[in-house]
């Protein structure tokens, strides 16, 4: 079963608006949350990524929001770009070092 | 150049043969990682090694093989076992230091089964 749960599974945003994808975990061993933007044909890159330490981490247009308490985590893409446009991928993993993947969301910018 | 190198990039194999696809990393990396993507779903792990000479068999691992003889490649084998292996191969590497660990992915292969 998939240990991490995405959502939407696609979104539509217009130039300059902001996207918002929602992740949540069950397992309360995770203790490392990333976010990869993937283009087609392309392989994941590491985009962000949180420790539960923390509630927020900015970096650029790009946030991570997380609440520990309700196991959920999301990514805030603000003013966003045609660039954007991609497949996000929110993961978690622990100290065994295997990633668990969410199925993924395709962001579509509108110009 | 620091980083993940796979090849071939695209891939095709005829049914009952196996097919080897390579991964290999110049960033000091002990981890290494296999990874299958089909379309509309997340990336699921086939195999996983943390040290030389030694790995791991992750959430799909029936029909593939891996060796690890060298800190730097990984190889994965598509064996005739595998049922349907068309898809996206991506191979990942990672440091295991502090919580979690970041992985770095390679470009990807593209098995296609003729």
């Amino acid at each position: 079963q998939q240990q991490v749960k995405q959502s939407p599974q696609s979104l539509i945003v217009q130039k300059g608006g902001i996207s918002i994808i929602n992740c949540a975990y069950e397992n309360t061993a995770f203790d490392y949350f990333p976010w990869y933007q993937q283009f087609p044909g392309k392989g994941p890159a590491l985009l962000i990524a949180i420790r539960p330490d923390v509630s927020e981490k900015k970096e650029g247009r790009f946030t991570i929001s997380f609440n520990k308490s309700a196991k959920q985590f999301s990514l805030h893409i603000m003013d966003s770009q045609p660039g954007d446009s991609a497949t996000y991928f929110c993961a978690a993993s622990g100290d065994d070092y295997k990633l668990s993947f969410g199925a993924g969301t395709t962001v579509t910018v509108r110009a | 150049d620091g980083g993940i190198t796979q090849s071939p990039k695209y891939l095709f194999r005829k049914e009952g043969q196996n097919v080897t696809l390579s991964c290999e990393q110049n960033l000091n990396h002990d981890a290494m990682y296999w990874y299958r993507q089909d379309p509309g779903q997340g990336l699921r792990l086939i195999y996983y090694s943390q040290i030389v000479n030694d790995f791991q068999k992750g959430d799909i691992a029936e029909g593939y093989s891996v060796s690890r003889e060298k800190k730097e490649s990984f190889p994965l084998t598509v064996t005739s076992a595998q049922k349907n292996p068309t898809a996206f191969y991506l191979c990942a590497s990672g440091r295991l230091v502090g919580p979690g660990g970041e992985q770095f992915f390679g470009p990807g292969t593209r098995l296609t089964v003729l």
